[in-house]
């Protein structure tokens, strides 16, 4: 199964960017890249998902590496509320959702 | 919005007790599934389904059964519950089987078997 990397935490001051890196070296060609976070206690929330092309939604950018073998979710003006446990996963064609430790999220004001 | 809802935020049961977990969605959802989630390990599949009355086993399907009577209901049941599985338990439900498909959570149920 392709797994990810991504570190364990990070830390953010208020309205600024942030850039989430997660590494899938082992990704294949049909494998979508997933992005969800989980804010303290409540269950995870969908944040963006592509497969080659970097996307935009409300919510933030995902930037996709040329080789698809990493990848960074970009929360362009991070706030209190962005504060959350951030999962990178990749969907195969089994259609697992396979979620690591993810990357915890540290917005100070 | 999709909603999904789950029965009980916290629930405190005691060994060899049988538990139930309800879990409903408003979307019409085709499929639904059901994961723990536990410090360091992340959340972990336990069983999913994708039609009403069909069900899969997940990673972790020891010591649990489900049931999906109705397409929008799907319930976790524990036999016989044990202290290993005190557990955060979250409810999912996806439209269809699809690699770009999203998954809408529940807020989860914290169980607790003394």
């Amino acid at each position: 199964d392709a797994k990810t990397t991504q570190p364990n935490s990070m830390e953010s001051n208020e309205e600024e960017p942030v850039h989430l890196p997660c590494n899938h070296s082992t990704i294949s060609g049909t494998d979508y890249i997933h992005w969800y976070r989980q804010l303290p206690s409540q269950g995870p929330e969908y944040v963006i998902h592509g497969l080659t092309s970097n996307v935009n939604n409300r919510m933030a950018s995902l930037a996709i590496a040329e080789d698809r073998k990493s990848s960074t979710l970009i929360l362009h003006r991070a706030t209190l509320r962005d504060a959350a446990v951030y999962y990178c996963i990749l969907r195969d064609v089994d259609n697992d959702m396979r979620f690591g430790a993810g990357t915890r999220l540290t917005v100070k004001p | 919005d999709v909603k999904v809802t789950q029965s009980s935020r916290y629930l405190v049961k005691r060994t060899g007790e049988k538990v139930f977990l309800e879990c409903v969605q408003d979307m019409d959802h085709e499929n639904m599934f059901w994961y723990r989630q536990d410090p360091g390990l992340g959340l972990r599949l336990i069983y999913f389904s994708y039609d009403v009355k069909m069900k899969e086993k997940g990673d972790i399907p020891e010591g649990y059964s489900v049931s999906r009577e109705k397409k929008e209901r799907f319930s976790l049941i524990l036999e016989s519950a044990s202290t290993n599985q005190t557990s955060m338990y979250l409810c999912a439900s996806s439209p269809i089987l699809a690699t770009q498909e999203t998954q809408y959570f529940g807020p989860g149920t914290r169980l607790l078997v003394l």
